[in-house]
């Protein structure tokens, strides 16, 4: 079964700096691209950064380019987001998920994790 | 940037009443459209995939249809687990991936 599992998430002054964890299980890492997705309390799904199993260029949306960076360490199964320069409007429920190979919608999802940015 | 826009936002739908949520996209994304349902407190879980793949596991009732820039997801007859946030996401231009705003499905 696959399992994906999200920590990291935390309260951070405005500038701050977080780095989000999402080991992954069930299924071979390696070869599958990642994504983060997060959503706003009340509002809806904003992608955020994506990256390949197979050493590609990661991608970022606009409203966090320059700011966050993604990685992944394919010998501890695990995706992180590096996330700087916070901003209250990152404030979010921050998903990882696991890309469908080959095509990119989300066939699996972490339950999430919270990131408040408040001064 | 391709703008999914869903419609609409809130559907107040009696149990075992059909349901049809619309998903538009601004420009073509083919047939590279995907449903999702969330529940309160939970991640969003993949429906529909190809625009009309049901995901391993989902039920019957549920079916997409469309390409191009107009889809649709019917629940034939909803059940009380399907009261829930609905989203469509294209993914035939990347990046960045989008999702539609989301319809909420509640009970009338």
């Amino acid at each position: 079964e696959v399992q994906l599992v999200e920590s990291g998430g935390g309260l951070v002054q405005p500038g701050g700096s977080l780095r989000l964890s999402c080991a992954a299980s069930g299924f071979t890492f390696s070869s599958y691209a990642m994504t983060w997705v997060r959503q706003t309390p009340g509002t809806g799904l904003e992608w955020v950064s994506g990256l390949s199993g197979s050493g590609g260029p990661p991608y970022f949306a606009d409203s966090v380019k320059g700011r966050f960076t993604i990685s992944r360490d394919a010998s501890k199964n695990t995706l992180y987001l590096h996330m700087n320069s916070l901003r209250a409007e990152d404030t979010a429920v921050y998903f990882c998920a696991k890309l469908v190979r080959g095509a990119y919608y989300m066939d699996a999802w972490g339950k999430g994790t919270t990131v408040t940015v408040s001064s | 940037e391709i703008v999914m826009t869903q419609s609409p936002a809130t559907l107040s739908v009696s149990p075992g009443e059909r349901a049809t949520l619309s998903c538009r996209a601004s420009q073509s994304v083919s047939s590279n459209l995907a449903w999702y349902q969330q529940k309160p407190g939970q991640a969003p879980r993949l429906l529909i995939y190809g625009a009309s793949t049901r995901a391993t596991g989902i039920a019957a009732r549920f079916s997409g249809s469309g390409s191009g820039t107009e889809f649709t997801l019917t629940i034939s007859s909803l059940q009380s687990e399907d009261f829930a946030l609905y989203y469509c996401q294209q993914y035939n231009n990347w990046p960045p991936l989008t999702f539609g705003g989301g319809t909420k499905v509640e009970i009338k």
